[in-house]
């Protein structure tokens, strides 16, 4: 499986944008892009994915670079509630249905008020 | 919409016992998948299930199983506990046509003495 690689942890001060990294240099061509973040005592919360083209919803961003080997996520004004890890995750397409997720260790996101 | 529930959220057993945890998947969602997660290995994906088949698996020992009903239900049973199986045990449900978003319960923590 195509792996990500994030850092471990960021800092960002309320109410700022925030641009978390994430490199998946072995990506294959019909692997989606796929960002979740968990918050404590949390499951996993969907943020948004892609595949080949930027990406907009209510909750963030996607940048997805041309040669698909780096992605970021932006989260336009950071709040207190961000503070999560968030993990970017490849996502394949196997056997007529979606592979199950391999979550790395994310990145740990801090919020400074 | 109600989410995903998984049944115990807390339980403890000891070494050799078995256990069978439940998830009951956001109505109209065909795909169920679980993921155990620990501080040490974070996020990893034991199963997916879809319209009560299997149709993914992870790396993991066939003491961990599992099954899906007419009903799109799902159950996980792991047999002969280890210590090593605490863990939070996370469900999560998508309609399983895409590698769109999974929507995860809030886990139901073993542990194993």
């Amino acid at each position: 499986d195509a792996k990500t690689t994030q850092p471990n942890s960021m800092e960002s001060n309320e109410e700022e944008p925030v641009h978390l990294p994430c490199n998946h240099s072995t990506i294959s061509g019909t692997d989606y892009i796929h960002w979740y973040r968990q918050l404590p005592s949390q499951g996993p919360e969907y943020v948004i994915h892609g595949l080949t083209s930027n990406v907009n919803n209510r909750m963030a961003s996607l940048a997805i670079a041309e040669d698909r080997k780096s992605s970021t996520l932006i989260l336009h004004r950071a709040t207190l509630r961000d503070a999560a890890v968030y993990y970017c995750i490849l996502r394949g397409l196997r056997g007529g249905g979606a592979d199950g997720l391999t979550f790395g260790k994310g990145t740990h996101l801090i919020i400074q008020p | 919409k109600a989410g995903v529930t998984q049944t115990p959220r807390y339980l403890i057993k000891t070494r050799g016992q078995q256990v069978t945890l439940s998830c009951s998947p956001i109505s109209g969602h065909r795909s169920v998948s679980w993921y155990q997660q620990t501080p040490g290995q974070g996020l990893q994906f034991l199963f997916e299930y879809f319209s009560e088949t299997q149709r993914n698996k992870g790396n993991f020992p066939g003491r961990f199983s599992g099954r899906q009903f007419s009903n799109s239900r799902s159950e996980m049973n792991v047999s002969t506990l280890e210590l090593g199986d605490s863990a939070l045990y996370l469900c999560a449900s998508s309609s399983g046509t895409n590698p769109g978003e999974l929507f995860f319960g809030e886990g139901s923590r073993l542990t194993v003495l």
